[in-house]
């Protein structure tokens, strides 16, 4: 069955430094996320991509933050300048819309730690 | 914008008893409500979902209602099992011309004692 896949499984990194978070999503799918959750806290949406644009962002997706998606498979999402508040479980998701079908399907996660 | 909140945060229940969830919702333009299972170290995985042209749908030993009126959703899971322990989440979400946006619920950690 396919699947979302994300890389790497556990990010370090020093504050002020920047990260690229990678996912790889289902491959015909056409709808693609970033989330996060602080450790304790509820899954928060940060970013929609459609159509090699944002579609949607929250409060939280700040200039900091971006996403890209450089080739036909990986979606990135890149922090620029590292804060420790920062430091949370960063889900990616895809979609397909087929008719009112649109599941997203969730990778299992990059845990970054900004020291 | 919208607000899920989900209670109770922890549930704990003998094997083969039943465990409700329940969830409400502050937008009433929501129309899309999915669940999902998130085991330890694992993304989020959907266990069924339903949308507010239907009031009641079950999977099996899973089924979700909801009330579009009061704005309230409920996941019902029966004949509980072990395996059925993990982190659930509710979340809420509408159409938005394109991409949708879920909106979260808390989670709730099902303990089933064997």
């Amino acid at each position: 069955e396919p699947e979302v896949t994300q890389t790497p499984s556990h990010q370090v990194t020093q504050m002020g430094q920047e990260v690229i978070l990678r996912c790889v999503p289902i491959s015909n799918h056409l709808y693609f996320y970033w989330y996060r959750q602080i450790l304790g806290q509820k899954v928060e949406f940060l970013v929609s991509f459609y159509n090699n644009e944002i579609s949607e962002k929250s409060e939280i997706f700040d200039d900091q933050f971006s996403v890209e998606r450089p080739d036909g498979s990986n979606f990135t999402l890149k922090i620029r300048s590292t804060k420790l508040e920062d430091s949370a479980m960063y889900f990616c998701a895809s979609s397909v819309r087929v008719g009112s079908t649109d599941t997203q399907y969730f990778g299992p996660g990059t845990r970054l730690t900004v020291l | 914008g919208e607000n899920v909140e989900q209670h109770p945060s922890t549930l704990s229940v003998q094997e083969g008893d039943s465990a409700v969830i329940k969830c409400t919702y502050s937008d009433s333009a929501s129309n899309y409500f999915p669940w999902y299972k998130q085991e330890l170290g694992k993304g989020p995985q959907l266990i069924i979902d339903i949308r507010s042209n239907v009031g009641e749908k079950k999977d099996q030993r899973i089924a979700v209602t909801l009330n579009k009126t009061a704005k309230h959703f409920s996941l019902h899971i029966t004949e509980t099992q072990p395996e059925d322990s993990a982190v659930y989440f509710c979340a809420a979400s509408r159409s938005s011309g394109s991409a949708r946006q879920l909106t979260f619920g808390s989670g709730t950690q099902l303990t089933v004692l064997p």
